[in-house]
């Protein structure tokens, strides 16, 4: 069974940093790429960033270009955002996804399988 | 960067009866498409990719059609487990997705 555990959450001051982690389990972790999903309070859906199954490649919406990097480590069948620079825009509910199809990258593949989130709160 | 639109923002349906959704791109994804049920406090759950595919596990009333720029999401007679906020997304160019409808009980 596919699980996906999002964890690192939590009250972080503007311009703080964090850093999240998405533990997975019940597939093949280094076949997948991997994104971040977000979702601020009572709004929509935001794609965040995703990364290759080798970690080789990167990608990031210019909300947070230069300020977020997305790492993972497959020994650990874990991945990370490490999230620096924090705005209050950037409190959401905070989602880990995997890709419906292994060796996305060149081909794009939605995601089939996400966490149960993590909710970061940017405030003072 | 691809826009997705989505109408209507609500849509109230009674039970049994046929509810229609849609999205709209601002260029061509193809069909490179998916749709997304969300529950209150819960996470997204894929329902349909590829415009027209049905993810596993997910009922045939749950149907889905388009290409390019126009795109629907029919669920053919609602349950009261369908009540819920409903997302497209497109992943033809890196990953968008739409401001939602929510389906509510009329």
């Amino acid at each position: 069974e596919v699980q996906l555990l999002e964890s690192g959450g939590g009250l972080v001051q503007p311009g703080g940093s964090l850093r999240l982690s998405c533990a997975a389990s019940g597939f093949t972790f280094s076949s997948y790429a991997m994104s971040w999903v977000r979702q601020a309070p009572g709004k929509g859906l935001e794609w965040v960033s995703a990364i290759s199954g080798s970690g080789g490649s990167t990608y990031y919406a210019d909300s947070v270009k230069g300020r977020f990097t997305i790492s993972r480590d497959n020994s650990k069948n874990t991945l990370y955002l490490q999230m620096n620079s924090l705005r209050a825009e950037d409190t959401a509910v905070y989602y880990c996804a995997k890709d419906e199809r292994p060796l996305g990258w060149i081909q794009l593949y939605p995601f089939d399988y996400w966490g149960q989130g993590t909710l970061v709160t940017v405030s003072s | 960067e691809i826009v997705m639109t989505q109408s209507p923002a609500t849509l109230s349906v009674s039970p049994g009866e046929r509810a229609t959704l849609s999205c709209r791109a601002s260029q061509s994804v193809s069909s490179n498409l998916a749709w997304y049920q969300q529950k209150p406090g819960q996470a997204p759950r894929l329902l349909i990719y590829g415009a027209s595919t049905r993810a596993t596990g997910i009922p045939a009333r749950f149907s889905g059609s388009g290409s390019g720029t126009e795109f629907t999401l029919t669920i053919s007679s609602l349950q009261s487990e369908d009540f819920a906020v409903y997302y497209c997304q497109q992943y033809n160019n890196w990953h968008t997705f739409g401001p939602g409808t929510k389906v509510d009980i009329k």
